[in-house]
């Protein structure tokens, strides 16, 4: 079945403690991005990539990081946690081409920072 | 840059009815996509439908479909017969073509469907 895969699905943690949420598909698509859903904003792009060890900043990259080391796999990375990253983050990938590809989401992950 | 204005932050309607999601855009690109996904209560984006641009046909997907108005930059989404299980956030989304190719997303609107 062709999926996104995140986890975990929920994660409490506190502020400053490192934390990764992994993220892969089994599409073989060459982009992959994270989002962050919160209420009143609707979703905003934090990374993307557009293949294996090409990432770049979206627009609210502050106080995260990505690698992308294999095509599969692109995990987020939280070094030190804060209360305002407290959000619903979503994966997706897509292929890239000239058609406009739809995005494939995972399922989120809620994470709250105290 | 791309943007995307949802106006409706809740709306309530009553089974069976069709119902109108608003969805405005702006963009200074040609080519570009709109979609739409829907966000139950479980958290999952689910797609529901695709317009591209330089598409001339409306597109419908089983109960929805699509009202695009190129010329007003609008894509709203519209639900036939609705259904209690429609009851969720629905967002409008764009995605230019080249480079980034992120989707830019709407605030949301959410939807109730009263028996």
């Amino acid at each position: 079945e062709a999926q996104v895969t995140q986890n975990p699905r929920y994660l409490i943690t506190v502020t400053g403690k490192k934390l990764t949420v992994t993220c892969s598909q089994n599409m073989n698509h060459e982009y992959m991005s994270w989002y962050r859903q919160d209420p009143g904003l609707g979703l905003r792009q934090i990374y993307y990539s557009m293949n294996v060890e090409v990432t770049d900043k979206g627009d609210v990259p502050e106080g995260y990081k990505v690698s992308r080391k294999e095509k599969r796999n692109f995990p987020l990375i939280l070094e030190s946690p804060s209360p305002n990253q407290t959000s619903l983050y979503f994966c997706a990938s897509s292929l890239i081409g000239g058609d406009l590809e739809k995005l494939f989401f995972g399922s989120g992950t809620q994470l709250s920072v105290l | 840059a791309q943007k995307i204005t949802q106006t409706q932050p809740g709306m309530f309607v009553q089974e069976k009815e069709a119902v109108t999601l608003d969805c405005t855009y702006d963009t200074s690109d040609p080519s570009y996509g709109l979609f739409w996904y829907k966000q139950p209560s479980s958290g999952e984006m689910i797609f529901l439908i695709y317009q591209g641009s330089y598409d001339q046909q409306n597109a419908t997907e089983g109960r929805y479909s699509l009202n695009f108005q190129k010329a007003r930059k609008s894509a709203n989404l519209v639900i036939s017969a609705s259904q209690l299980g429609d009851s969720a956030m629905y967002f409008c989304a764009m995605r230019l073509n080249f480079g980034n190719e992120k989707l830019t997303f709407g605030t949301g609107t959410r939807l109730t469907i009263i028996p």
